[in-house]
């Protein structure tokens, strides 16, 4: 199976910040990566698909990058509506296989 | 407006079984895979299982902690997704979602829209 580490587990930031969450997987998925946010009570929604695509929909502060085994997703300015829990998942093959979780909490 | 809507969940005893349901809106249903994914409480994300669609001949994937216990099935003609779970333990307690399989023209499918989920618990 391929492991997805995401680092850090928690973030404490500000409104205004620049975020950066890491996401490693154990060999190379390509860019067969997506990001989720999710919010407490609620279900994941996609925000990146493919690595660095943005969903329809979703705002242009949030980007990611890379391939291979090393991905980011990037808030170039955290708002308000941002705190909650991010996760990277690839899809490059069986079992889907997601990180632990990025909990982006307010400082 | 995509809408997948889970049912069935509820309190279950240890080696029982349910049947999780997801009424899917919105969009052509039998075009896509659709999958499940749990989050037990206070945890991340698990995948659980993948059924693809009439042209890939339903077939399905699962992960190895519910492999053999779990079926995904589904029925295109009512929009539906179904999860049959037996011999069900302590930790699959979760909330289990149903998600869209989203291609967006590229080989790999993902995880493109999702439900609000449904909460099973296994306890005695």
């Amino acid at each position: 199976d391929i492991q997805m580490t995401q680092s850090p587990s928690t973030l404490s930031a500000s409104v205004g910040d620049r975020v950066t969450i890491t996401c490693r997987a154990s060999q190379s998925i390509g860019r067969w990566l997506a990001w989720h946010q999710q919010k407490p009570g609620k279900a994941p929604k996609v925000l990146i698909y493919k690595a660095s695509s943005l969903e329809s929909g979703v705002p242009s502060r949030f980007s990611g990058s890379g391939s291979g085994t090393e991905f980011t997703l990037t808030i170039s300015s955290l708002q308000p509506d941002d705190f909650a829990t991010y996760y990277c998942q690839q899809y490059h093959d069986y079992p889907l296989t997601f990180g632990g979780g990025t909990k982006v909490e307010i400082k | 407006e995509v809408q997948l809507v889970e049912s069935g969940g509820g309190l279950v005893q240890p080696g029982g079984s349910l049947r999780l349901s997801c009424a899917a809106s919105g969009f052509t249903f039998s075009d896509h895979y659709m999958d499940w994914v749990r989050q037990a409480p206070g945890k991340g994300l698990e995948w659980v299982g993948r059924i693809r669609n009439k042209t890939k001949s339903y077939t399905t994937e699962y992960a190895a902690s519910v492999k053999g216990r779990f079926t995904i099935s589904r029925d295109d003609s009512k929009n539906s997704l179904f999860l049959q779970m037996n011999s069900l333990k302590i930790e699959d307690t979760a909330v289990y979602y149903c998600g869209r399989g989203v291609d967006n023209g590229d080989p790999r499918v993902l995880i493109g829209h999702w439900g609000q989920g449904t909460l099973v618990t296994v306890s005695s």
